[in-house]
């Protein structure tokens, strides 16, 4: 089983200020199937992205998404207020598994 | 636009069978997989399991001895029976769907939440 580890488990950051989130797997992924959610409270989890850099629809274009094998990356450019949330990546390798989730606090 | 929405106890015994039901609108069954995932209060997402619209299933290997996944074709809807349930089965639990040839999760219920206590 593919485990997914997010870091940092928790963000402070301001409005406006840029969000770096890190999801590193205990094996290579493919890069057509590791996608980011994003989790409001009291929300079903909503899809970000998908096959690491492909945008879900409606979802903005300050977030942006990169990586490969092992390490993948969600970017905020500049975050509105609205994106203050819990983020989690996942992966499809015949199973699916998530991260641990990182939450990005003001 | 196809939309899922879980239904059924919102409290079950310590032991007894937790069971579940999805009921998919706007779509076509035969279109996904159709997964079940939990979240436990303050925690993270597990996945549970899927099954195809042909009946094939996938679980997660920890939840495996203890979860079944069916579908019924004819309601539009799958469900999900989990036996031995204890205090550590207490979560939101959710339906989803991933498409078949994608490996992401595109379509959420709302989810209900099931607590275990006698």
């Amino acid at each position: 089983e593919i485990v997914l580890t997010q870091s940092p488990g928790t963000l402070s950051l301001s409005p406006g200020e840029r969000a770096t989130l890190s999801c590193r797997a205990s094996q290579s992924v493919s890069s057509s199937f590791l996608a980011w959610y994003q989790q409001r409270r009291g929300q079903p989890p909503r899809l970000l992205m998908y096959g690491t850099s492909s945008r879900a629809t409606g979802i903005p274009d300050r977030f942006s998404g990169s990586g490969s094998g092992t390490e993948f990356t969600l970017t905020i450019s500049r975050l509105e207020p609205e994106d203050f949330a819990v983020y989690y990546c996942q992966q499809y390798g015949g199973s699916l598994t998530f991260g641990g989730g990182t939450k990005v606090e003001i | 636009q196809v939309q899922v929405q879980e239904s059924g106890p919102g409290l079950v015994k310590p032991s007894e069978t937790l069971s579940l039901t999805c009921t998919v609108s706007g779509g076509s069954i035969s279109s996904s997989y159709w997964n079940w995932i939990r979240q436990s209060p303050g925690k993270g997402l597990e996945w549970i399991g899927y099954i195809s619209f042909n009946g094939n299933t996938n679980y997660n290997p920890s939840l495996k001895s203890r979860a079944t996944i069916s579908v019924d074709t004819s309601k539009n809807q799958f469900s999900l029976n989990l036996t031995s349930v204890t205090a550590a089965d207490t979560a939101v639990y959710y339906c989803a769907s991933k498409p078949l040839w994608f490996g992401h999760v595109d379509v959420w219920g709302q989810g209900t939440t099931v607590t275990v206590s006698s």
